[in-house]
């Protein structure tokens, strides 16, 4: 079975903080993949970033970086200087590659403040 | 780029009516997902399609029913519509073998059931 835990329900921080975002996952697969997904007020899902399980390799894009490390079965998403504009509901997001069976799982979403 | 496009974006019905909303994939993207996110839910997956036919299902009611056209657009028709149903319907959409490359969402249709 597939799921994702956020224990992070909401965290507030102050402009130009770092904070990070934990996500821990669980899948029997051997090859899964694990997304990031950004919501913001208006509703839509904007995709961040997505890791496969073979890849351990940690990714920096600009302010936003990702740690994963399968020996603790985590995915956690780093926002270096926080802005206002990160203001959103974040989604860890996982899925294996079966056949008629890839959708995503996400977890409860991590909602992040950031105060000016 | 040619992204997901659903409509309507807003839609209001009254309990008991009945609501269709429509998702048209990326091109050449095979399989499409509809998701149902409640207010402060996180999005949970209702059912999908790859080449028109159901794929995979998951929490969808009964009361819902879903289908893929030979085009690849996907249409997901809601009956006996209840206030619970209240959400934000999102599909998406990908193409198999590929899911390393994720999942692009559209961008939602809002239901409100009054």
């Amino acid at each position: 079975a597939q799921k994702v835990t956020q224990a992070q329900t909401e965290i507030s921080v102050v402009e130009k903080e770092d904070v990070t975002l934990d996500c821990v996952y669980e899948t029997r697969d051997t090859t899964y993949y694990l997304f990031w997904y950004k919501q913001p007020p208006s509703g839509e899902l904007v995709f961040l970033i997505r890791r496969n399980s073979f890849d351990e390799q940690n990714e920096i894009s600009g302010r936003y970086s990702w740690n994963f490390q399968k020996s603790t079965s985590s995915f956690n998403f780093t926002i270096t200087a926080s802005q206002v504009v990160d203001s959103a509901v974040y989604f860890c997001a996982l899925s294996s590659e079966k056949a008629g069976a890839n959708n995503l799982f996400f977890g409860t979403g991590t909602r992040l403040t950031v105060i000016p | 780029a040619a992204g997901v496009i659903q409509s309507p974006r807003h839609l209001i019905k009254e309990k008991r009516e009945t609501a269709t909303l429509k998702c048209y994939p990326i091109p050449r993207h095979d399989t499409v997902y509809w998701y149902q996110q409640g207010p402060g839910q996180d999005p949970q997956f209702l059912i999908s399609f790859y080449e028109k036919m159901q794929s995979d299902k998951g929490s969808i009611p009964d009361r819902f029913s879903a289908q893929q056209f030979s085009d690849y657009h996907s249409e997901l028709n809601m009956s006996s519509l209840e206030l619970g149903d209240s959400a934000l319907y999102f599909c998406a959409s990908s193409r198999v073998g590929q899911v390393q490359y994720g999942y692009t969402f559209g961008s939602g249709t809002r239901l409100t059931v009054v």
